[in-house]
């Protein structure tokens, strides 16, 4: 079965340092990985997606993360971070063919002025 | 093109009473879901359906009900709220690729419907 295990329930970053959210997941086979981010009071929406090809995805608002395999990652960076990045992040990876995903717990982002 | 809507918002019950969370989407996806978020657990699957009158159990199914009628709607049923259902709850909607390929397509979420059960 597939998991998703999210070190760090808080991170707390200075604006304009680097965010280094992490994700390491677990599948029995190849993986589709997921970021997505939810503002206080909103639902989640997607950052970035993993399916195949190339393992850099960049997502939006300046986001990307990097599947590494021998390491079962999935770790969210920006190099930047802005008071607008305050928000929850969630890691998913999407469990065969009927498109369930399994969440991780959840990051919860502070950016200090 | 409003997306994944949800009602009510906001929501309170009496342990033992029932209600139907309403869920819609208008993008024509084959593939909709409910979560629970609660806090420190991240978001737990329901049920789902992947396609009008399909329907399946999630990670935490009991005490709910689902149908799936019409490709746009996907009610959740609290036959009888308890106090461990206090949560917020989202809907999702994907499209589906065909055939055995594990889909690639994002889900898009609604909302959400904050429920408190007292």
């Amino acid at each position: 079965a597939q998991s998703v295990t999210q070190l760090g329930s808080h991170v707390s970053v200075s604006e304009g340092a680097l965010v280094l959210l992490r994700c390491n997941y677990s599948s029995s086979v190849p993986p589709y990985l997921f970021w997505y981010v939810q503002y206080p009071n909103q639902g989640l929406q997607l950052l970035l997606k993993y399916t195949t090809g190339a393992t850099l995805v960049k997502g939006i608002n300046g986001f990307e993360a990097e599947f590494k395999k021998s390491e079962t990652s999935f770790h969210l960076t920006k190099p930047s971070a802005h008071m607008s990045d305050a928000a929850e992040y969630f890691c998913a990876v999407s469990e065969g063919a009927t498109n369930k995903l399994i969440f991780g717990t959840g990051t919860l982002l502070a950016v200090q002025p | 093109n409003a997306g994944v809507t949800q009602t009510p918002k906001f929501q309170v019950l009496k342990t033992g009473q029932s209600m139907t969370l309403q869920c819609a989407q208008d993008m024509n996806h084959e593939y909709m879901s409910w979560y629970r978020q609660d806090p420190g657990m991240g978001l737990r699957l329901i049920h789902y359906s992947v396609g009008a009158g399909i329907t399946d159990q999630g990670e935490v199914p009991n005490g709910y009900n689902v149908s799936r009628s019409t490709t746009e709607d996907f009610p959740l049923r609290l036959l009888s709220a308890a106090p461990s259902q206090t949560s917020v709850y989202f809907c999702a909607s994907s499209s589906r690729t065909s055939g055995r390929a594990r889909s690639s397509y994002e889900q898009y979420f609604g909302p959400g419907t904050r429920l408190t059960v007292t």
